[in-house]
């Protein structure tokens, strides 16, 4: 069965500061890894992909993650943190087959400092 | 083209009722997945419904069931409900089926079980 783990359900930036949120995942075969952002009030909006092509994946808002297989993570990072980028994430894992669905994480919820 | 819409957006309901939440998905989409998100248990799966039939199911009890028509539109439904079923409800809809596809998310709708 695959999971996902996001470590912490909190992370606090200063504007203009590094965002990372971690995601770690397990899964029998070779996943496809998804990162999606949850406004207030909103439905998810995917941010980026990773079916295993290039193992860095850029994504919108100028998000991007990193594959890294040894590890079995898919960490979300963005050099610089905006106001407007305060929201909830997730990070979700499916397998390949014709039947298989996406798992979720528990989500992590971003602030952003002034 | 216009987004994944869900109706009601709201409803409050007493235990014991039934109620039925409807999906409309992104044009030219055949495959309509649920979620239920509650601040305890994050995103769940609930079920895939592609081309009319069920292709997946989660970890639900029998109480919770759904149906795709022929437009694709879905409809998921509650019976005898219980005060743990307040929940944000969400479907997404994809190209294809499985977890593969990129699913594309609708507003939700809350539903509120007194």
């Amino acid at each position: 069965a695959q999971s996902v783990t996001q470590l912490g359900s909190h992370v606090s930036v200063s504007e203009g500061a590094l965002v990372l949120l971690r995601c770690n995942y397990s899964s029998s075969v070779p996943p496809y890894l998804f990162w999606y952002v949850q406004y207030p009030n909103q439905g998810l909006q995917l941010l980026l992909k990773y079916t295993s092509a290039a193992t860095l994946v850029k994504g919108i808002n100028g998000f991007e993650a990193e594959f890294k297989k040894s590890e079995t993570s898919f960490h979300l990072t963005k050099p610089s943190a905006h106001m407007s980028d305060a929201a909830e994430y997730f990070c979700a894992v499916s397998d390949r087959g014709a039947n298989s669905k996406l798992t979720f994480g528990k989500g992590i919820t971003l602030s952003v400092r002034p | 083209k216009a987004g994944v819409t869900q109706t009601p957006r709201y409803l409050i309901k007493t235990r014991g009722q039934q109620v039925t939440l409807s999906c409309s998905p992104i044009s030219g989409h055949r495959s309509v997945s649920w979620y239920q998100q509650t601040p305890g248990q994050g995103l769940q799966f609930l079920f895939e419904y592609f081309s009319e039939t069920q292709r997946n199911k989660g970890n639900f009890p029998g109480r919770f069931s759904g149906r795709q028509f022929s437009n694709s539109r879905s409809e998921m439904n509650v019976s005898t409900l219980e005060l743990g079923d307040s929940a944000l409800y969400l479907c997404a809809s994809s190209l294809g089926q499985g977890g593969t596809d990129t699913q594309y998310f609708g507003p939700g709708t809350r539903l509120t079980v007194l």
